[in-house]
């Protein structure tokens, strides 16, 4: 079955530190891999994406860390900031598309102030 | 420029009963997609549509589960004869037709049967 485990499932930062968060997957076939940001009440939207012809990408604060032979990927907020308190999904699909994304459980992140 | 607009925001159902989810993608947006979302658990496919034509519903349950996104008018997922397990949010995302963009995600119907 198509799965991506996503780790730890909350997590507390103090605010100006580094949150990371952790995904793993076993489909070779995907090759799309965004992560995904839920305040409550809310949908989720787009935070950024990477695609596996890269390591890495950064845009301001958060960067996706890819590693295809190991299968993972994660991501990494810096300078985390009380505003960033929210859910966050991993999610991988294939076809290099959106369609049909197999997500994360998430992960609850609390920034303190 | 509205995002996906899903109604109602909150929807109440007996045991039994039928509930019906409305979805209006982004102006210009040609592409539907359905998720379900568990409390705890992370969003689950559930079917992918274009106008008049579902393009992969392998994440709908056989049975009471049905959606629609007819040529005029929003996207439709309906639930017949809805059981307490169907309790969750449900997410409306929206597309342009190219393959390599972004879903674009509404606010959720979130549905309780009692």
């Amino acid at each position: 079955q198509q799965q991506v485990k996503q780790s730890p499932q909350s997590l507390i930062v103090q605010k100006g530190g580094i949150s990371i968060i952790n995904c793993a997957y076993e489909n070779t076939a995907f090759d799309y891999f965004p992560w995904y940001q839920q305040f409550p009440g809310k949908g989720p939207a787009l935070l950024i994406a990477i695609r596996p012809d890269v390591s890495e990408k950064k845009e301001g604060r958060f960067t996706i860390s890819f590693n295809k032979s190991a299968k993972q990927f994660s991501l990494h907020i810096m300078d985390s900031q009380p505003g960033d308190s929210a859910t966050y999904f991993c999610a991988a699909s294939t076809q290099g598309g959106s369609e049909k994304l197999v997500f994360g459980k998430g992960t609850k992140l609390t920034v303190n102030p | 420029n509205a995002g996906v607009m899903q109604n109602p925001r909150h929807l109440v159902r007996r045991r039994g009963q039928e509930a019906r989810l409305r979805c209006s993608p982004m102006k210009g947006h040609s592409h539907v997609y359905w998720y379900r979302q568990l409390p705890e658990e992370g969003l689950k496919f559930m079917v992918y549509l274009q106008k008049e034509n579902i393009i992969d519903e392998s994440g709908m349950p056989k049975e009471r589960f049905s959606a629609e996104f007819p040529k005029e008018g929003p996207s439709i997922l309906r639930i017949q004869q809805v059981v307490r397990g169907d309790s969750a949010a449900y997410f409306c995302a929206s597309s342009p037709p190219s393959r390599e963009s972004p879903l674009h995600f509404g606010n959720g119907t979130r549905l309780t049967v009692t």
